[in-house]
């Protein structure tokens, strides 16, 4: 089974702050991806990465997937009380084909107080 | 597009009775999952189906869940007969998967509240 850690569980911070969250394994993975959820609804897709070391930049928000493929971080410059959500990252396994089957972490509950 | 579409959105039912869920993909996508979140064990899938087939339910908790897809359109998510330990909420998600690709997305329908008292 391949779990995907996520730290911190939860995250409360001032409008403006930086912060940076983190998605962990020891496994390796084909792709990761980071969803975030808002409350009443589901979760939605905000970037997949699938080269090791490879950084995507979403407006304030800068994904990095690791170089073994294991781990992956969101950090977000300059919060805003938009950015409010549950975030979630999720692994494709690096099993070859066959498996579509994401594995999600737990996921950061991330609260922006104005 | 109007997206993944899932009925009811909240359910409150009482223990022992038959609870079904629905869910209708998006358009041309060939892939469905279902999921079940809660706050002690997060997102966990239950079921997938590829082209209407279900590939893997090793995720489905027991013989008192069971799921269809009696076509690309339409899929359902039963418990007969449901428990308090059921209440949680439940996702559809949809996607085209390609035979071959690290890249696809899901898209989660809005979840179905489920309480069973």
């Amino acid at each position: 089974t391949q779990l995907l850690e996520q730290s911190p569980q939860f995250l409360s911070i001032q409008e403006g702050e930086n912060l940076t969250v983190y998605c962990n394994s020891s496994s390796v993975f084909s792709s990761l991806q980071w969803y975030r959820q808002e409350p009443g609804e589901g979760p939605v897709l905000l970037v997949t990465v699938v080269t090791g070391g490879e950084v995507k930049k979403l407006k304030r928000l800068t994904f990095q997937f690791g170089d073994a493929r294991k781990d992956s971080s969101l950090h977000i410059t300059a919060a805003q009380t938009g950015d409010t959500g549950l975030y979630l990252c999720a692994g494709l396994p690096n099993s070859g084909a066959g498996s579509y089957q994401l594995t999600f972490g737990k996921g950061t509950k991330l609260s922006v107080i104005p | 597009d109007a997206g993944v579409i899932q009925s009811p959105r909240h359910e409150v039912t009482e223990m022992g009775q038959e609870v079904t869920l629905r869910c209708k993909p998006i358009s041309g996508h060939n892939s469905l999952f279902w999921y079940r979140q809660t706050m002690m064990r997060g997102l966990e899938l239950l079921i997938y189906f590829n082209n209407n087939v279900p590939i893997d339910d090793s995720g489905m908790p027991e013989d008192r869940f069971s799921a269809k897809m009696p076509n690309a359109s339409f899929s359902t998510l039963k418990i007969q007969p449901s428990e308090p330990r059921d209440s949680a909420v439940y996702f559809c998600a949809s996607s085209f998967i390609r035979l071959a690709g690290p890249r696809y997305e899901q898209y989660f329908g809005p979840g179905t509240r489920l309480t069973v008292t």
